[in-house]
């Protein structure tokens, strides 16, 4: 089974500065992906970053990127440049290579403030 | 229609009553998946559907919960007898197809069970 554990429930950071999400996962699974979504209040959930487990770079999408620790079995996100708009909850998710569904954390609260 | 629609947006329902939600998968795509996510929790997998298939029910947490998806696009989550512990948000995403993990939610429904 896989588990994953956000451990912030609640993040707050002021605009344009930069902050970090963590995450981390358990599975036994060699071939598994890894997810951060964003769900704003109007409940959408919406794709941030994916990381494929077997690759080594970090992924990067414009100011989010991970770091991702696959010995430690960490995943985490950083924002560069907050937004206003990056207000949202902050879902770490993993799926395996061979499963349907995903797993998801218990989500991170991130309040970006002037 | 642009991406995942589900419909009602809100539903309230008195403890006893059968309700039911519709999903709105984004046109072609093959996987349809079901997350109930209850108040300050990470979405939690209920079913999933390859075309009109249902190959993973593993997560619906009793009888009384039953999906379908009968020409392979639309999909329906039926809850029957529905109780207090049901309230919660109910997500569907679908995907073009498992590779990826590409999932497109819906905006998801607001269930209340009174």
């Amino acid at each position: 089974a896989q588990t994953v554990t956000q451990s912030q429930p609640e993040m707050s950071v002021q605009e344009a500065e930069t902050v970090t999400l963590s995450c981390t996962y358990d599975t036994s699974e060699n071939n598994y992906y890894l997810f951060w979504y964003k769900q704003p209040p109007s409940r959408q959930m919406i794709l941030v970053i994916r990381q494929e487990a077997y690759k080594q770079q970090n992924a990067t999408e414009n100011r989010f990127s991970v770091n991702f620790q696959k010995a430690a079995k960490s995943f985490s996100l950083k924002i560069s440049d907050s937004q206003l708009g990056d207000t949202a909850m902050y879902f770490c998710a993993s799926r395996t290579g061979t499963a349907s569904k995903l797993t998801f954390g218990t989500g991170t609260r991130l309040q970006v403030t002037l | 229609g642009a991406g995942v629609s589900q419909s009602p947006r809100y539903k309230v329902a008195k403890r006893g009553q059968d309700v039911a939600l519709r999903c709105d998968p984004i046109s072609g795509h093959v996987s349809l998946f079901w997350y109930q996510q209850a108040l300050g929790q990470g979405p939690e997998f209920l079913t999933y559907f390859q075309n009109e298939a249902q190959l993973d029910k593993s997560g619906l947490p009793s009888d009384r919960f039953f999906a379908e998806r009968p020409e392979g696009s639309v999909s329906t989550l039926k809850i029957q007898r529905t109780q207090q512990e049901d309230s919660a948000v109910y997500l569907c995403a679908s995907s073009l197809a498992l590779a990826g993990g590409l999932y497109y939610f819906g905006p998801g429904t607001r269930l209340t069970v009174t």
